[in-house]
């Protein structure tokens, strides 16, 4: 089945910095998603971005679809930011793939 | 839309007890996802339905774990005779189609 790998594992920023959060997934999807769990355990949606550039707010992602990889940016990070992020794939009619997330701990 | 709904949101049982997790989706999303997070893991696929169907049950383990999705009412997840290794987070989607998928807020199973 399809690879989803993650990284870095785990991240420590100082509130105000930036960060770049990769997903390397080992086959061609027609579906990425990136979630944000909180620290109570909540799942946030905040991509739907198999192909192409979204942006909300301070974050961003980019897939490219053809060299199989996404990108989530996070700008000016707040504490609030902390949690894992993942990242989901799937092909055709498959169930949806996690990576192990990374783990980000925003400090003030 | 009150978005996905999962109850309870903590359920503690004995091991040799039934658990059961409900899960009522989207209004308007008619395809369930059940996901189970063990501690400082991500997540894993466990079972596809839509109403009344299962779509995709590869991810269940075989025995004492179950789902259904009835034409009325909410997709449970039912697991028999709990082991404690069954303590985890369920998580549970929906989808109007095959693609975005929106969790619930995860129901927390510990086996004592």
């Amino acid at each position: 089945g399809i690879q989803v790998e993650q990284s870095p594992p785990d991240l420590i920023l100082q509130e105000g910095a930036n960060s770049t959060l990769r997903c390397n997934f080992s086959d061609s999807v027609n579906n990425l998603q990136w979630f944000h769990q909180n620290p109570w355990g909540q799942l946030i949606n905040l991509f739907y971005i198999p192909s192409g550039t979204k942006q909300n707010g301070r974050l961003s992602a980019t897939t490219v679809a053809t060299e199989r990889y996404s990108l989530l940016y996070i700008s000016s990070s707040q504490t609030t930011d902390s949690g894992v992020y993942f990242c989901a794939v799937n092909s055709g009619n498959t169930p949806l793939v996690f990576g192990k997330g990374t783990r980000l701990s925003v400090i003030a | 839309n009150a978005g996905v709904m999962q109850n309870p949101r903590h359920l503690v049982r004995r091991r040799g007890q039934e658990a059961r997790l409900r899960c009522s989706p989207m209004k308007g999303h008619s395809h369930v996802y059940w996901y189970r997070q063990l501690p400082e893991e991500g997540l894993k696929f466990m079972v596809y339905l839509q109403k009344e169907n299962i779509i995709d049950e590869s991810g269940m383990p075989k025995e004492r774990f179950s789902a259904e999705f009835p034409k009325e009412g909410p997709s449970i997840l039912r697991i028999q005779q709990v082991v404690r290794g069954d303590s985890a987070a369920y998580f549970c989607a929906s989808s109007p189609g095959a693609n975005v998928l929106t969790f619930g807020a995860g129901s927390r199973l510990t086996v004592l």
